[in-house]
């Protein structure tokens, strides 16, 4: 297995800009995370989804801030606009959420420098 | 709500020595326990995890944790500490089910030559 694959690895872009970072969770996987990693705050849960749908919101900063998953295999969260407040290191990861299995895998991280 | 506390956020320790990490958790309901390491510019790699059973759980290279629920700990520790064991490790929490993660602030290990 390819394990969890980020796109892209690095991203900068001018404030303002809109950004969206993708993920592709393990196959077989139906939950789905993503956390922020900033020096300040240490690592931060946005969002979460089971099954596609998502189950808590509460860790998204801001309405600026939005994720989505189409399906089982594709994940996206954006950002519109940007503001440099954002940049940090941004990881997806994936379990399957069978009881008595917790088996988070994080893919590699988007590193977003908003400049 | 559920929180990790782990003291320390740099620990220095000398080749060859005992590593120690600490780890102390705070969850309304009975919980599952994770070690994460972190190498420069990389993700998270899980260490070991305590789910259920035995209390004392062995992970990758070489490093160990023992879930004491009297003292709301999961510490991590390696009998000999090596070079390549210089990283950031996290401690984290979950209530388990669909459920996320929540982390500690992390302890950057230093090994001295």
């Amino acid at each position: 297995d390819a394990g969890v694959i980020q796109s892209p690895r690095h991203e900068v872009t001018e404030m303002g800009q809109e950004v969206t970072l993708r993920c592709k969770p393990i196959s077989g996987h139906n939950s789905l995370f993503w956390y922020r990693q900033t020096m300040m705050r240490g690592l931060e849960l946005l969002i979460y989804f089971n099954n596609n749908v998502p189950i808590d919101d509460s860790g998204m900063p801001e309405d600026r801030f939005s994720a989505k998953m189409p399906n089982a295999s594709f994940s996206t969260l954006k950002i519109q606009p940007s503001e440099p407040r954002d940049s940090a290191v941004y990881f997806c990861a994936s379990s399957f959420s069978l009881q008595g299995d917790y088996g988070y895998t994080f893919g590699s991280g988007t590193r977003l420098t908003v400049v | 709500a559920q929180s990790v506390t782990q003291l320390g956020s740099h620990v220095s320790v000398s080749e060859g020595a005992l590593v120690l990490l600490r780890c102390n958790y705070s969850s309304s309901v009975p919980p599952y326990l994770f070690w994460y390491v972190q190498y420069p510019n990389q993700g998270l790699q899980l260490l070991l995890k305590y789910t259920t059973g035995a209390t004392l759980v062995k992970g990758i290279n070489g490093f160990e944790a023992e879930f004491k629920k009297s003292e709301t700990s999961f510490h991590l520790t390696k009998p000999s500490a090596h070079m390549s064991d210089a990283a950031e490790y996290f401690c984290a929490v979950t209530r388990g089910g669909a459920d996320g993660l929540t982390f500690g602030k992390g302890t950057h290990l230093i090994i001295q030559p």
